[in-house]
């Protein structure tokens, strides 16, 4: 299994600019999250899924946008960047049995 | 809201010393409690996790963590450090059913081994 697959690894935006950001889980996980990660600030919850068709906002979800048409996808838009979005962006899934598992990170940095 | 709190930001500890990483969350119901690890430029990894019964939790890597509901905290012990060991390490809490996808995480303490 491959587990949760996010992609790109990196990328650089310019202000004002839109771009996705891909998810993919291979466990049939029904919950599905992203968070950012700040220096000294932990994790921060975006937007989450309980399954596929639904979604809800997490913490910080002002600036980006998410869908949930599959189980296996959950992409997260970023409708027009801010250099405030420089970040790096963290996937995760669960089954709601155990911990969350997550992706490898993207890291973004908007100029 | 729900609310976790890791007072140490970064913690120094000698190659083969016990290690224990405060963490105390707010919740208002029985908490979902979680520790994570992240080495550098990684993910996050799960260390073990807190959902009812035995208090005392044993993880990877021969971590554990006890949950005390008086003192609404979750620490994380290791007996016996490894260099292994150094990374940071996060502490969530969370709650089940239609909001068990809301994690809330510390702010993370960084572990320093030295040898």
């Amino acid at each position: 299994n491959a587990g949760v697959t996010q992609t790109p690894k990196f990328q650089v935006l310019k202000t004002g600019q839109s771009m996705t950001l891909q998810c993919a889980q291979d466990m049939n996980h029904e919950y599905m999250s992203w968070y950012r990660q700040d220096p000294g600030m932990g994790l921060r919850l975006i937007h989450y899924s309980v399954g596929a068709g639904i979604t809800d906002q997490g913490e910080v979800p002002n600036g980006y946008n998410v869908s949930r048409s599959t189980t296996e996808d959950f992409p997260l838009r970023l409708l027009s960047a801010a250099p405030s979005q420089t970040s790096v962006y963290f996937c995760a899934s669960s089954s709601g049995q155990g911990g969350y598992t997550f992706g490898s990170g993207t890291r973004l940095t908007v100029v | 809201a729900q609310s976790v709190t890791q007072p140490d930001i970064h913690i120094t500890v000698s190659e083969g010393a016990s290690l224990e990483l405060r963490c105390n969350y707010s919740y208002g119901a029985t908490p979902y409690l979680f520790w994570y690890v992240q080495s550098p430029g990684q993910g996050l990894q799960l260390l073990l996790k807190y959902f009812s019964g035995d208090t005392l939790v044993q993880g990877i890597k021969g971590f554990e963590a006890e949950f005390k509901r008086s003192q609404s905290s979750f620490n994380l012990r290791k007996p016996s450090v490894h260099w292994s060991d150094a990374a940071e390490y996060f502490c969530a809490v969370g709650a089940g059913g239609t909001s068990y996808g809301k994690l809330t995480f510390g702010q993370g303490t960084i572990l320093t081994v030295h040898p």
